[in-house]
């Protein structure tokens, strides 16, 4: 089973401010195996980012995903208020599919 | 606009058994996986299984195996998860998800369905 580890834990920026979360593999995962989900508070998560960092639908371009191997990022080039959430990562080069534990992006 | 929508909340009793269910609409039913995830209070998403409803080819996580029953009726566009004897520790919130064509990452989310077991 694939392990994903996400850090930080918390992510506390301020609106305007480059976020970036990370995702770490146990061993290795084609970029194109490697999704990006955000779950907003009491809500479903919702697909943000798939394959070779391609957007899903309606995702605004101020999110981002790059990496390659054994690490991933996400990146919100300029944060604003309504992307307070939790975002989890997720593999699945193999069975069995595996979510990372999440980082919950908060607003100073 | 594809819409997955699943029953509503259960509050069970432990020993008791249940069923919720995931019905799907707005696209073709039998030719996209619908897969599980489960989230516990305060934490993360857990895939537990996935069932193709054209065919009924179904995979469980070696998590789960065992402990749930994955199913679809592809007469009535609804999937289904099911278990024979809840315990405490199934207390979720239940997600299903369908899969995107061709790869397994969850492109449409059903709005959850809360289980909770207690005496």
């Amino acid at each position: 089973e694939i392990v994903l580890t996400q850090s930080p834990g918390t992510l506390s920026l301020s609106p305007g401010e480059r976020a970036t979360l990370s995702c770490r593999a146990s061993r290795g995962v084609s970029s194109s195996y490697l999704a990006w989900y955000q779950q907003k508070p009491g809500q479903a998560p919702r697909l943000l980012i798939y394959g070779d960092s391609n957007r899903a639908t309606g995702i605004p371009d101020r999110f981002s995903g790059s990496g390659s191997g054994t690490d991933f990022t996400l990146t919100i080039s300029r944060l604003e208020p309504e992307d307070v959430a939790v975002y989890y990562c997720q593999q699945y080069v193999s069975s069995p599919l595996t979510f990372g534990g999440g980082t919950k992006v908060e607003i100073k | 606009e594809v819409q997955l929508v699943q029953s509503g909340a259960e509050v069970k009793k432990p020993g008791e058994s249940l069923r919720i269910s995931c019905k799907g609409s707005e696209y073709s039913f039998t030719n996209y996986w619908i897969g599980w995830v489960r989230q516990m209070p305060g934490k993360g998403l857990e895939w537990m299984g996935i069932i193709y409803p054209g065919d009924s080819d179904t995979r469980y996580s070696p998590s789960f195996q065992g402990q749930v029953t994955i199913s679809a009726d592809k007469s009535i566009n609804t999937a289904y998860l099911q278990w024979s004897s809840l315990r405490a520790s199934d207390t979720a919130i239940y997600y299903c998800a369908r899969r995107a064509e061709g790869a397994e990452f969850f492109q449409h989310w059903g709005q959850g369905t809360l289980v909770s077991v207690s005496s």
